[in-house]
């Protein structure tokens, strides 16, 4: 099993351009998130899916827009990019929204001028 | 405003040197998970604690829930050089909450 992958790993926007995130699962989870990662920030949940066809909002999701077709698959779209949006951003996915084990991607390092 | 608190924020210690690493936060949660986060990799689940009171080994490392189920402690015993890392402590509300981490360098 590849388990969760992200891709792109790098990527360098300027602002107010767009662009999608990809992120995939082969463990047919049903639980998929979206977090980024600031220095001194810890992880903050941007969006999450309980299911194809199900998101919702997490602490920090202005800018951002999800959605979930399949149950491998679970992009996150950058409308109009701005600087505040440099950072890291990870995809997991879990059996659970919470109490289990959360599956994180290897990360996509975003870098907005 | 960080839900959990973790402290210290970085810790620099020599090879075989014990060290621990505290989560703590004024909510209650479920349970509490510890990940380990090396660099340029997503976090690794090590532990999930769910009851108060509750301490899990796992070799050198020691893991204990707060009676009142809102802090925790991670407690590493004759540290390696492979125990460098970010150390994150996540709280089980609704959703899995973070604090900021722990950066954790061993020096051989």
């Amino acid at each position: 099993n590849a388990g969760v992958t992200q891709t792109p790993k790098f990527q360098v926007l300027k602002t107010g351009q767009s662009m999608t995130l990809q992120c995939a699962q082969d463990m047919n989870h049903e639980y998929m998130s979206w977090y980024r990662q600031d220095p001194g920030m810890g992880l903050r949940l941007i969006h999450y899916s309980v299911g194809a066809g199900i998101t919702d909002q997490g602490e920090v999701p202005n800018g951002y827009n999800v959605s979930r077709s399949t149950t491998e698959d679970f992009p996150l779209r950058l409308l109009s990019a701005a600087p505040s949006q440099t950072s890291v951003y990870f995809c997991a996915s879990s059996y659970r929204l919470t109490g289990n084990e959360q599956f994180f991607g290897p990360g996509t390092r975003l870098t907005v001028l | 405003t960080q839900l959990l608190e973790q402290s210290p924020q970085f810790l620099s210690i020599q090879e075989g040197e014990n060290l621990t690493v505290y989560c703590n936060s004024s909510s209650v949660f479920s349970s509490l998970q510890w990940y380990r986060q090396e660099p340029g990799e997503g976090p690794v689940l090590l532990v999930t604690v769910v009851t108060g009171g509750e301490v899990k080994k796992l070799k050198r490392l020691t893991f204990q829930f707060g009676d009142a189920r809102k802090d925790s402690s991670l407690h590493i015993t004759a540290a390696q050089p492979g125990d460098t890392g970010l150390y994150l402590c996540a709280g089980n509300d609704y959703k899995l909450s973070f604090g900021a981490g722990t950066t954790v360098t061993v020096r051989a």
